[in-house]
Order: structure tokens, then C-alpha cells, then sequence
């Protein structure tokens, strides 16, 4: 079973910095099936990123995804305040979720 | 766009099996264009991926809820179910369902819904 973890656990920025949130992988992902999603307290999660690096529909583009194997970011370039969420990310084929990075403001 | 609705009982004894309906809107089940999923999350902590169903009946479920969960599909109605059975305290979870089209990740979620397990 591959195991996503996610780190830091907790992220205390600043409207307007750069956030970098890191997912990593017990055992090599394949880059198409990596995702992203950001949850909202008594909200759904909303796809941001698929294949480690597309942006879903409507996603801005402060959104990026990148990295490969086991290692794996989601970059937000300038932090917006409705961006202060929990995100999580998640790998094909077994579905599982690392246990999320709490983005919160400073 | 496809929009999900859970639907079922919020309280649920311990030993008992909860049943969830999800109701797709804005596209078929039929269509094959979608994988159907269930995915759970416990109050406060991460997300848990239950299993999914396509069009066609055939299912895919987590091996370490395997042996107590069934997800069904009724076409005619454009929903599909899950039954999971005997529950704990341990299966008190936000309640998902959820839309895939390609199998890798999930496009459209449902908004949830909350199942305790009390006596």
C-alpha cells in the first residue's frame, strides 16, 4: 500500500506570500495519477490539480502543481485570503489521501 | 456539470447497516462517462476512499472495508448506493459521494452528508 504523507502538518502565511505544501510517497506514483484538493470547513473537497500538474476547471492560475516518483509540491504563488483551507493530496490506484496540510493566516 | 446528492438516515445503531443513496443530476450513469464513488471522512481527520461502481455493475472497493461494504447502481433512477454493515463508533464519518471521469481522480463531489453511530 502506498503511503502519501503531507508536510508541514500546519502552514502560517501571510495573505499576499508564496505557499509550498509537499507530498510525498512511500513508493514511486506515476506523475498522471497524482491530485490536489483544497477543503473548505463544512465544505467538499474541490479538485485543484490532476496528473501532478494540470489545473482543473476554473482553478486560477497562482495554482501549480509539479514534481514526480515520490515527491510531489502544490505551489500557491500569492496567497489570497479564500486560499486559507486544508489540502489534501491523493494517488491513483488505491485512492488514498495523505492526511492534509492546514494552510492558515498568519 | 454533474452535481451529486447524498441522501439516508443520519443515526445509525451499532451492529446495523447504514445505506446511503447518491443522486447524480446533470448527466447519466448510463452514459459511461464516470466512475461512481463513496469516500468518507471522519470528523476532524483525512479522507477515505470507500469504493466506486461504473455503469456497467462492475465495483472496486478498499480491501480494509472490503468485506462489510456493497455499492449498487439503478440506472432507471440515475443513483447509485451504499450499504455498510456492521457498523461501529468507528464509521461515524462525513459521507461522500463523489465523480470521476478518467478513474484517477475525483471532478465532482457531493456536499456530504453526516452518519453517526449511536445507540
Amino acid at each position: 500500500e502506498i503511503v502519501l504523507t503531507q508536510s508541514p502538518g500546519t502552514l502560517s502565511l501571510s495573505p499576499g506570500e508564496r505557499a509550498t505544501l509537499s507530498c510525498r510517497a512511500s513508493q514511486s506514483v506515476s506523475s498522471s495519477y497524482l491530485a490536489w484538493y483544497q477543503q473548505k470547513p463544512g465544505q467538499a473537497p474541490r479538485l485543484l490539480i490532476y496528473g501532478a500538474s494540470s489545473r482543473a476547471t476554473g482553478i486560477p492560475d497562482r495554482f501549480s502543481g509539479s514534481g514526480s516518483g515520490t515527491d510531489f509540491t502544490l505551489t500557491i504563488s500569492r496567497l489570497e485570503p479564500e486560499d486559507f483551507a486544508v489540502y489534501y493530496c491523493q494517488q491513483y490506484p488505491m485512492y488514498t489521501f495523505g492526511q492534509g496540510t492546514k494552510l492558515e493566516i498568519k | 456539470q454533474v452535481q451529486l446528492q447524498e441522501s439516508g438516515p443520519g443515526l445509525v445503531k451499532p451492529s446495523q447497516t447504514l445505506s446511503l443513496t447518491c443522486t447524480v443530476s446533470g448527466g447519466s450513469i448510463s452514459s459511461g462517462d464516470y466512475y461512481w464513488s463513496w469516500i468518507r471522512q471522519p470528523p476532524g481527520k483525512g479522507l477515505e476512499w470507500i469504493g466506486y461502481i461504473y455503469y456497467s455493475g462492475s465495483t472496486y472497493y478498499n480491501p480494509s472495508l472490503k468485506s462489510r461494504v456493497t455499492i449498487s447502481v439503478d440506472t432507471s433512477k440515475n443513483q447509485f448506493s451504499l450499504k455498510l454493515s456492521s457498523v461501529t463508533a468507528a464509521d461515524t464519518a462525513v459521507y461522500y459521494c463523489a465523480a470521476s471521469s478518467f478513474g484517477y481522480y475525483f471532478d465532482y463531489w457531493g456536499q456530504g452528508t453526516l452518519v453517526t453511530v449511536s445507540s
